[in-house]
Order: structure tokens, then sequence, then C-alpha cells
């Protein structure tokens, strides 16, 4: 089993629409979760981290926390055609430096 | 801000030479620093972690005689590719933390590296 799993995509949704993406990982020590964005070509920029059960929200993004069930998960808002990219998510235990990256989803937004 | 520089962007060097590339975080120090591949298409496969002032800690199956890491300082790390091949080509990039009990990484921008 992987550590980190997320479904590779690719996602498409039209612009305006809510987009839905969704992660789970193996390690119920796991602490730390994060989600990356990736242009082609670029490397990752974080967008949004999580530590605690419940929603995070940061403008149109949301990120979702379920360790019972040791998922994640980020709602992107009026998507725009710019969200188009590969989204990372990336976990780590408490007290360790490493964090382990899922595969990543692609994300098309279609005007 | 937490932003991150590398050096060179891109490379092309000749099979059998070696090439540094360098990370610096330039607006805050970094404890630890990170080592990523990335091959097309592929997820970010981790290569090495990076202390200040210690040996780097390499991911099974990395060589750490063909990949030199060293961490000079909390705001400076390079890694030589040594004697390159052609299927050492890919985009390497290098993250940092801050150290301040976050565990958020903040990545460089790559460098794309081409093996002829």
């Amino acid at each position: 089993q992987k550590e980190v799993e997320q479904n590779s995509g690719p996602l498409s949704v039209p612009e305006g629409a809510i987009a839905s993406l969704n992660c789970t990982y193996s390690d119920r020590g796991s602490q730390s979760f994060f989600w990356y964005r990736q242009y082609s070509g670029k490397s990752p920029e974080l967008i949004m981290s999580i530590y605690s059960n419940g929603d995070k929200e940061d403008g149109r993004f949301t990120a979702q926390l379920n360790k019972a069930s040791q998922y994640v998960s980020l709602l992107i808002r009026d998507s725009q055609p710019s969200d188009s990219a590969t989204y990372l998510c990336a976990v780590n235990m408490w007290g360790n430096n490493d964090m382990r990256f899922g595969a990543g989803t692609r994300l098309t937004v279609k005007p | 801000g937490a932003v991150v520089s590398q050096h060179p962007s891109r490379v092309i060097c000749k099979s059998g030479t070696s090439v540094k590339i360098e990370c610096r975080s330039l607006d805050f120090q970094a404890t630890t620093m990170f080592w990523y591949r990335q091959f097309p298409k592929q997820s970010l496969m981790l290569m090495a972690t990076s202390n200040e002032g210690s040996k780097a800690t390499y991911e099974q199956g990395v060589e750490k005689d063909k990949f030199l890491i060293n961490h000079a300082s909390l705001t400076l790390s390079t890694l030589t590719v040594t004697s390159a091949h052609p299927e050492d080509s890919s985009f390497y990039i290098c993250s940092a933390q801050k150290g301040t009990g976050s565990y958020e990484q903040y990545f460089g921008p790559g460098t794309r590296l081409t093996v002829t």
C-alpha cells in the first residue's frame, strides 16, 4: 500500500465549478498535511497546510482533514483556468522531517 | 516570506562530467533541506535529507557517492552529480524547512539537467 494515495486524474471541471481533490494516507501517526500545486515544468508551490481535524479555508481553497478516516481533501471554489495544474498531497509524521508525497492529481479547468 | 533559489536553472553537460547545483534559502535559515528528483510525468522522488553541519541521509537506492550533498550553512546546500550519465537527466528540485516547529517545505524553482 502506498503511503499517500491520490487519484491521478485527469480531473476536468468547468470554469466556475468546485474542484474536489482527495488524498488518503496509510500512517496513523501522520500529523501534518499539505497541498502543493505544481504547474507543468515548474516546482511545487505550497497552497495549504492543515494539522487539525475539520476545515481550513484560505480564499477559494478549503482543506479538509479527517484523521479517523485518514483522509484529506482540497476544495477549489470558483475554479479558474489558471488553476489547471497537478495538485500534490503531502503528509508527514510528528517529529519527522520527511514528507511523503502522493503522485498528484492533474486538474484541468475548462473555460 | 519563504524564498528558495536554485542555480543553475538549466544545465547541459557531457557524459562523465560533474555538475553542481546550489540551493539557497534567501529570507530564512533552513535547518533542513531536501533534494528531490522528478522525471517527466512522474511524482517527486526524495533523494536525500540534508541537515546543516552533518552528513546527508540518503533514500534507499540513491547512491551517496554519485550524488554528493553538502549543507555548509543554514542558507546553502549543494548537490553535485558526479560522473553524470544520460539517465541522470532529470528535474532536480530542492526544498527547505524553516525549522520553527513547522514542517512546511518551500521549494526552489528546480534545475533541469540534461546529460548528452
